[in-house]
């Protein structure tokens, strides 16, 4: 079985650009879960969507965003980029009703 | 109250040495306790998780130590190798919530 896909794999973006990460999850899953990993935070929770619908967020900027398509994959996206916003991003899927979450290889972001 | 404290920072032992990675959580209501290990360039993989029935599981070299009344689980690698490596996390949740991870310790195992 294929894991969690994300792609592109890595970024560099300009201040002030938006970005648009994706992910596709393990097949059979339908939660998503996003997460900003950086040196000084760790690994930092931004939302979770399941069936197409925002389940949890955390506590980030409106400038965070994400949605969930039909086919479970899913997008977040970055407006308004700040240098602060480089990281790696990181996308977890799980099984309805698990909490065994599997993570994808992320996406690095660079904002110049 | 959400926070997950995770120590050491980092670690260095010898092959064959017993790493021991702690964590200690204040919400009682947490349910899942994973530890992650993850590679430079890739993402977190999962390694094993606790629920807080038991106060020991172990799957291969891994074994994890909880301790209810305490707020404390740990995680400790049996003869360690070179390949483990690693930066490991500690997280928790309770169902339906986000995991809450701690700052992750590096690991160094030399040879």
């Amino acid at each position: 079985k294929a894991g969690v896909t994300q792609t592109p794999r890595y970024l560099i973006k300009t201040r002030g650009q938006q970005v648009t990460l994706s992910c596709s999850p393990i097949s059979g899953h339908r939660s998503v879960s996003w997460y900003q990993q950086t040196p000084g935070q760790g690994l930092q929770f931004l939302f979770e969507y399941f069936s197409e619908t925002q389940r949890n967020k955390g506590n980030f900027p409106g400038r965070f965003s994400g949605r969930q398509f039909s086919n479970s994959r899913s997008e977040m996206n970055v407006s308004t980029l700040e240098l602060g916003d480089s990281a790696l991003y990181l996308c977890a899927s799980s099984l309805a009703g698990t909490t065994e979450q599997f993570f994808g290889p992320g996406t690095r972001l660079t904002v110049l | 109250q959400q926070q997950v404290k995770q120590s050491p920072q980092s670690l260095i032992v010898q092959k064959g040495g017993i790493p021991i990675i702690n964590c200690a959580y204040e919400n009682t209501a947490f349910d899942y306790f994973p530890w992650y290990q993850q590679f430079p360039g890739k993402g977190p993989a999962l390694l094993i998780a606790i629920r807080p029935d038991v106060s020991e599981k172990k799957e291969g070299r891994f074994t994890i130590s909880f301790n209810k009344s305490a707020k404390q689980f740990s995680l400790h690698i049996m003869d360690s190798q070179p390949g483990d490596s690693a930066t490991y996390f500690c997280a928790a949740n309770q169902a339906g919530t986000a995991l809450i991870f701690g700052k992750g310790t590096t690991l160094s195992v030399s040879s």
